[in-house]
């Protein structure tokens, strides 16, 4: 069975504190791996999808890589405005072309001043 | 602001209303989605579309009707809701093509009372 696991599910980050947060999945072939960061009251936003093993995204103060087991989204010199929840999903290779997506519980990020 | 909207924001209904959820897009998407996210879970899908027509029905009980009239719009039919139906809805939409990202709206939250 597919599954997506995501860690820690909290984190409290001092301004500037870089740190990493993971998740690891387990499907029969990925297909694509996305991030996305949820705002208190609003829908998920796109940062990210990745492909393959090795693959790197930045965006702004974050980055995402892949494994061929696991996913980081390193956020570094984190602001206030870097709270958020990140949620993870991924698609697998026996789902169809319109995307039937799993999501990890996602871990809250609080970026104190 | 998101390029996927829905209305209303709010919705508050009993058990034996019968009300609407909408959701539009205009990015040309093929796909569309709905989601039902309960307070600090990940969303879980519902249905799928795919050119208008119903692709994935993820085992929903029949109080809840969606309709696609044409490739920008996107509704759910509720009859006879439950208390454990409240929930945040969110519509997703995203282009044709394998590994493509959803993009989200803001969500309705209902509250059934």
């Amino acid at each position: 069975e597919d599954q997506v696991t995501q860690s820690p599910e909290a984190l409290r980050l001092q301004e500037g504190e870089s740190s990493s947060l993971n998740c690891s999945y387990t499907v029969s072939g990925l297909r694509g791996l996305f991030w996305y960061r949820q705002d208190p009251g609003k829908g998920p936003e796109f940062l990210f999808t990745l492909y393959s093993a090795g693959e790197e995204k930045e965006k702004e103060r974050l980055k995402a890589t892949l494994t061929k087991k696991e996913s980081f989204l390193h956020i570094t010199a984190p602001k206030p405005e870097d709270s958020a929840t990140y949620l993870c999903a991924v698609q697998a290779l026996t789902t169809d072309s319109w995307g039937k997506l799993q999501f990890g519980a996602g871990t809250q990020v609080v970026v104190t001043p | 602001d998101t390029e996927v909207t829905q209305t209303p924001k709010h919705l508050v209904m009993g058990m034996t209303n019968k009300k609407s959820l909408k959701c539009e897009q205009h990015m040309g998407h093929r796909a569309m989605y709905w989601y039902k996210q309960k307070a600090k879970k990940p969303p879980e899908l519902m249905f799928v579309y795919s050119y208008e027509k119903l692709s994935i029905n993820e085992s929903v009980p029949s109080r809840f009707s969606p309709e696609c009239p044409n490739s920008s719009l996107l509704n759910l039919h509720l009859h006879a809701l439950q208390p454990e139906d409240s929930a945040l809805y969110l519509c997703a939409s995203s282009p044709k093509g394998v590994n493509q990202p959803q993009h989200f709206g803001d969500g309705t939250r209902l509250s059934i009372l």
